[in-house]
């Protein structure tokens, strides 16, 4: 059973429109992550949340938000989609309990920008 | 600063080993880690190991860690159609920290 679900696994948007990209866990996990994927390149951490705190990666364009309303769900929003934003985004959770701290990936959601 | 590389791609043939190679630069890295990422689907932790190993095994997968030169390396004993997907190496300076991946190495085994 997948243990963290994204949606929608497509999103096709056009420049500049508001896009909300979705994440649910069943994991209990305290921490989630987004991570930003384009073609041939490593996953980018764009934020993260332990518990309520929110971090952001200094390096995170403002265009990108998060929001996590309750331990399950968490929320990638870009403002205003432009063509660089194209990419595979990827949620993540992990526990305090886990020996290595290991992260749980879902199957990503990718986004196409016209 | 923060960096992870690895080489984009490797061939091999079905029953060879396969040698996935991964250097790092942050000397402060307490956990490595080998992620599996199958076409359209999430990463997928394959195995970690600490920073005061050297050496892991896990059935068909090694890990050797050369902690002095930076250097990571997973092998695949016995690689199999299976086993094609992109590895990324990643690290971490503590646990549940944020994790720096490599780009990741596509690794295509022909029959």
């Amino acid at each position: 059973d997948a243990m963290v679900i994204q949606n929608p696994r497509y999103q096709v948007t056009q420049f500049g429109k508001p896009v909300t990209l979705s994440c649910s866990q069943t994991l209990n996990h305290n921490v989630m992550y987004w991570y930003q994927q384009k073609s041939s390149q490593a996953p980018k951490l764009l934020f993260h949340y332990y518990d309520k705190d929110f971090n952001n990666e200094a390096d995170t364009p403002d265009n990108f938000q998060s929001r996590r309303p309750n331990t399950s769900f968490c929320f990638l929003d870009i403002r205003s989609p432009g063509l660089g934003d194209a990419a595979m985004y990827l949620c993540a959770t992990s526990g305090d309990r886990g020996p290595a701290g290991e992260l749980f990936f879902g199957e990503g959601s990718r986004l196409t920008v016209l | 600063g923060e960096d992870v590389e690895q080489s984009l791609f490797l061939s091999v043939r079905e029953g060879d080993s396969s040698v996935i190679n991964c250097t790092y630069t942050d000397s402060s890295s307490t956990y490595l880690y080998w992620y599996k990422q199958e076409p359209g689907a999430g990463l997928q932790l394959l195995t970690y190991i600490f920073s005061n190993m050297d050496m892991k095994q896990d059935q068909r997968l090694t890990v050797l860690l050369n902690k002095k030169d930076k250097h990571l390396s997973l092998r695949i004993a016995d690689t199999q159609t299976g086993d094609s997907a992109i590895y990324f190496c990643a690290e971490s300076i503590q646990k549940g920290g944020k994790l720096i991946f490599g780009q990741g190495t596509e690794l295509s085994v022909k029959p």
